[in-house]
């Protein structure tokens, strides 16, 4: 079965710190990989994807994020984090069935908490 | 913004009743899915809908169901609530075959 996998849950930076957010995936064909950011009180918002070509995609808001599929891991980065960025963010990863039904499947999210 | 819209924001039920969501999908979208968010967790797969049919369900019951109608609006049904039903319900819309969904803003439920 298909899972992801968060490792950090809580993650505190000070402001212009660099952010690196884990995700490692498990699934043996082809996948679709996400970023979701969540601010207080608001709905998903897409911060970058991955379906092929260019491992390091680049996203809104200064994000990146690198898919090495040795190691079924899409980090997110960011080099210089702000106050803005506190929010919960989700990694997710997708495939397509027999069926043509694509279902996400979500990590359990890691809060970041920038100090000002 | 999505386009993508649902109905209530916010919501309390007791334990016991039943509850409809709505949905409005993005102009043009086809597919309809539903998903989960329980308070600390990230979104689970409830099921998706398809032509007005169930295209794939995750493990939820089957007091869990909806309906998808012909301008591909959706509805989300709960019956007899329980208290771990508390939940932010997410919908996403796509097209069929595609893989990226865009999700509407949620309906907080909140069961006493």
């Amino acid at each position: 079965a298909q899972s992801v996998s968060q490792h950090n849950h809580h993650v505190i930076l000070s402001e212009a710190a660099s952010l690196e957010l884990g995700c490692n995936y498990s699934y043996g064909g082809t996948v679709n990989l996400f970023w979701y950011v969540q601010y207080p009180g608001q709905h998903l918002q897409l911060l970058l994807k991955y379906f092929s070509g260019d491992p390091l995609v680049k996203g809104i808001k200064g994000f990146e994020a690198e898919f090495i599929k040795s190691k079924f891991s899409f980090n997110l980065r960011k080099p210089s984090v702000q106050w803005s960025d506190t929010a919960e963010y989700f990694c997710a990863v997708n495939a397509g069935s027999t069926s043509g039904t694509y279902k996400y499947i979500f990590g359990t999210g890691t809060r970041l908490k920038v100090l000002a | 913004e999505t386009g993508v819209t649902q109905s209530p924001t916010h919501l309390i039920k007791t334990r016991g009743q039943q509850v409809t969501l709505r949905c409005s999908s993005q102009s043009g979208h086809n597919t309809v899915s539903w998903y989960q968010q329980a308070l600390g967790q990230g979104p689970q797969f409830i099921f998706q809908y398809y032509r007005e049919e169930e295209n794939g369900r995750g493990n939820f019951p089957p007091r869990f169901s909806g309906l998808q109608f012909p301008n591909y609006s959706s509805e989300l049904n709960v019956n007899a609530l329980e208290l771990d039903d508390s939940a932010l319900y997410l919908c996403a819309s796509s097209l069929q075959g595609r893989a990226e969904a865009f999700f509407g803003q949620g309906t907080r439920l909140t069961v006493v």
